[in-house]
């Protein structure tokens, strides 16, 4: 069945770093591919997304290209914030499966003055 | 902006009880999700909901649970008899024509 991979956290990282987060996955059809951001104590919010291949997903300065021929969505921001600190979801969705989110793992990531 | 809520925001119950979380999605939105969080571990689909019934559903939404649209605007997920491990952030969300899910804010469920 379809899956999704990230890189395992926490990842932490001083104000102003580049940051990349790894996400690749496994699909039988052609998915919609989203990264969701969980603030603590929050609940989940649509960062980016993007649905078809070589698609570039945007907001609040993260980007993520849909890229079919390594099948990653790997999330990028080139100066993070201590306001980022968050766990980063990347999930896809095809239409097959009732548009259901296949989620990864999560990823932690600290952001430090 | 329109958004999806969920209440209660926290809910403590004993082993064995019914749960009832409660769901409004957006009032234009026709398609209806349940996921579960448990604390620390990844999100994972329960449920899908069109046109008044049970689209998908995966292997934890065993017969203990139960979704229903009782009127035009509350989606609800029923837990018959709860157990340790319902313990869990559960999420509502919604889409319309597009498939972007929105997501409430979570109901965190303690079974004791």
């Amino acid at each position: 069945g379809d899956s999704v991979t990230q890189m395992e956290g926490p990842v932490t990282l001083s104000e102003e770093a580049c940051l990349t987060i790894n996400c690749t996955y496994t699909a039988t059809g052609y998915p919609s591919l989203f990264w969701y951001v969980q603030y603590p104590g929050e609940g989940l919010q649509l960062l980016l997304k993007a649905t078809k291949a070589d698609d570039k997903g945007s907001n609040k300065g993260f980007e993520a290209t849909y890229r079919k021929e390594t099948t990653s969505f790997h999330l990028e921001k080139g100066s993070v914030q201590v306001s980022d600190s968050a766990v980063y979801f990347c999930a896809l969705s095809e239409r097959d499966s009732n548009y259901q989110l296949i989620w990864g793992a999560g990823t932690k990531l600290i952001i430090k003055p | 902006e329109p958004e999806v809520t969920q209440t209660p925001s926290h809910q403590v119950t004993q082993m064995g009880q019914e749960v009832i979380l409660r769901c409004v999605p957006i009032s234009n939105h026709l398609y209806f999700y349940w996921y579960r969080q448990i604390l620390g571990q990844k999100v994972e689909f329960l449920v899908s909901f069109y046109n008044n019934e049970i689209s998908e559903k995966s292997e934890i939404f065993d017969d203990q649970f139960s979704v229903e649209r009782p009127d035009g605007s509350n989606f609800t997920l029923k837990i018959r008899s709860t157990k340790l491990e319902d313990s869990a952030m559960y999420f509502c969300a919604s889409h319309g024509q597009g498939e972007t899910q929105y997501f409430g804010p979570g109901t965190r469920l303690l079974v004791l």
